[in-house]
């Protein structure tokens, strides 16, 4: 069955970078598109970023372009978000998410459980 | 960027009875290829998100026949034919048309 499992959230002081992983199973992970998108708490949904398969087309929210790189590890079926910069406002539960396939949309259809960044003094 | 409003943001039901939320985009979400790319999405309490319905009207694996959406352009609606006391949550709509993807405020649906 397909799983994410998301790590590498934390405690963190603002200008600090963080890294996450969201680990991918369940699914030939090469063959699909991956998304980030994050929740402040109690807030809404707001999506962070994605990365097309091969990793050769990224797409980033305006707040967190420049400050927030994706990138992935199809050998080791991994998903990476590496956070710069980090500012109170993302403060957030991050989720990664099975997005498209390069020739079928079909929405995020798997979501991690989420990994919680806290970015305060 | 595309704005998606939904409206209503709250909305007490009764179980048995249907619902309806509507979603709003600034830009049309019909593609060249015919779709229209408008998610929804259901975040039960204390759950991560799951997909209900994409390319407008599509319904998800796994996801109850009481659950359908519609629309075409700008205007799009999800529709809970005989709400359940598991439906409870907040509903978003998506649209995945362009970057960067944008949500809705969300839909708060509670049992009266």
């Amino acid at each position: 069955q397909v799983q994410l499992v998301e790590s590498g959230g934390g405690l963190v002081k603002p200008g600090e970078s963080l890294r996450l992983s969201c680990a991918a199973s369940g699914f030939t992970f090469s063959g699909y598109y991956m998304s980030w998108i994050r929740q402040a708490p109690g807030k809404g949904l707001e999506w962070v970023s994605y990365i097309s398969n091969s990793g050769s087309t990224v797409a980033y929210a305006d707040s967190v372009r420049g400050r927030f790189t994706i990138s992935r590890d199809n050998a080791g079926n991994s998903l990476y978000l590496q956070m710069t910069s980090l500012r109170a406002d993302d403060t957030a539960v991050y989720f990664c998410a099975r997005d498209r396939q390069p020739s079928r949309y079909g929405g995020n259809d798997y979501w991690g459980q989420g990994t919680l960044v806290t970015v305060s003094s | 960027d595309i704005e998606m409003t939904q409206s209503p943001l709250s909305l007490p039901v009764t179980p048995g009875e249907p619902v309806s939320i509507s979603c709003r985009s600034s830009q049309s979400l019909l593609n060249t290829n015919g779709y229209n790319y408008v998610d929804w999405y259901l975040q039960k309490p204390g759950q991560s998100p799951q997909l209900l319905i994409y390319l407008g009207s599509t319904r998800a694996s796994g996801v109850p026949d009481r659950f359908s959406g519609s629309g075409s352009g700008t205007d799009f609606t999800l529709k809970i034919r005989r709400v359940e006391a598991e439906d409870v949550g907040v509903y978003y709509c998506m649209q995945g048309l362009q970057t960067p993807r944008t949500f809705g405020q969300g839909t708060k649906v509670e049992i009266k």
